[in-house]
């Protein structure tokens, strides 16, 4: 199994500012995958984050909007810029074990 | 690509009333994972059972049983004799397992369910 903690927790942020979550597995992952989900939608994933290389994203997303760093293979950052309402949402890290998806615990961002 | 259609948009129940929630997949992968999560108020997901493909054996836990059928592509989740707490929204996910995209999660659009007292 995989243990991830993710911060913050939640969040309120201003229009305009950025706001970057950290999410830390205490074991060694390849990869990790950073989800988001819109108030009363489903999970939607963002990116994956490769150790090594740059992060590869969905359609809909783009780096300048959402930069994702992984410097090593037991942490990852995700970076939500120049922040709008529609930004408001819970983002979600996840690792891959066997078998299993492992996610934290979310961060709860709100825009105003 | 992969697709997990959760038909029930909201369930809405009597306490101690036995409810399914219904989960159909698609998917060209012969190799795959489906999971159940629940979502609770406040926010965090919570998991409750992984199946891989090849294992089309249900499962029990408690009042929660899981029927998995590859024929018709449905991974289906009962609660007998529900409870309040069961309230919550449920997640069906399918995940790949090889290639690029292992461990990618495709999501369901969720079932809200509500048990009332």
């Amino acid at each position: 199994s995989a243990v991830i903690s993710q911060k913050p927790s939640r969040d309120i942020c201003q229009r305009g500012t950025s706001l970057t979550i950290q999410c830390q597995v205490d074991s060694q992952v390849t990869m990790m995958f950073w989800y988001r989900q819109q108030p009363g939608q489903s999970l939607t994933l963002i990116a994956t984050a490769n150790q090594g290389s740059e992060a590869t994203y969905e359609s809909g997303f783009v780096i300048d909007k959402f930069p994702i760093s992984r410097p090593n293979l037991t942490f990852s950052t995700l970076t939500v810029s120049n922040m709008s309402p529609e930004d408001s949402s819970i983002y979600l890290c996840s690792v891959h074990g066997t078998g299993e998806a492992f996610f934290g615990q979310g961060t709860r961002l709100t825009v105003v | 690509a992969q697709k997990v259609t959760q038909a029930q948009t909201e369930i809405s129940v009597v306490e101690k009333e036995d409810v399914t929630l219904d989960c159909v997949y698609e998917t060209r992968d012969t190799t795959y994972y489906l999971f159940w999560y629940k979502q609770p108020p406040s926010g965090e997901l919570v998991f409750l059972i992984r199946r891989n493909s090849f294992d089309e054996q249900n499962e029990i836990s408690g009042r929660y049983s899981w029927n998995f059928q590859k024929s018709t592509s449905s991974f289906n989740f009962t609660i007998t004799a529900s409870q309040v707490v069961d309230s919550a929204v449920y997640f069906c996910a399918l995940s790949e397992v090889e290639g690029t995209n292992a461990g990618k999660s495709t999501f369901g659009d969720g079932t809200t369910l509500t048990v009332k007292p």
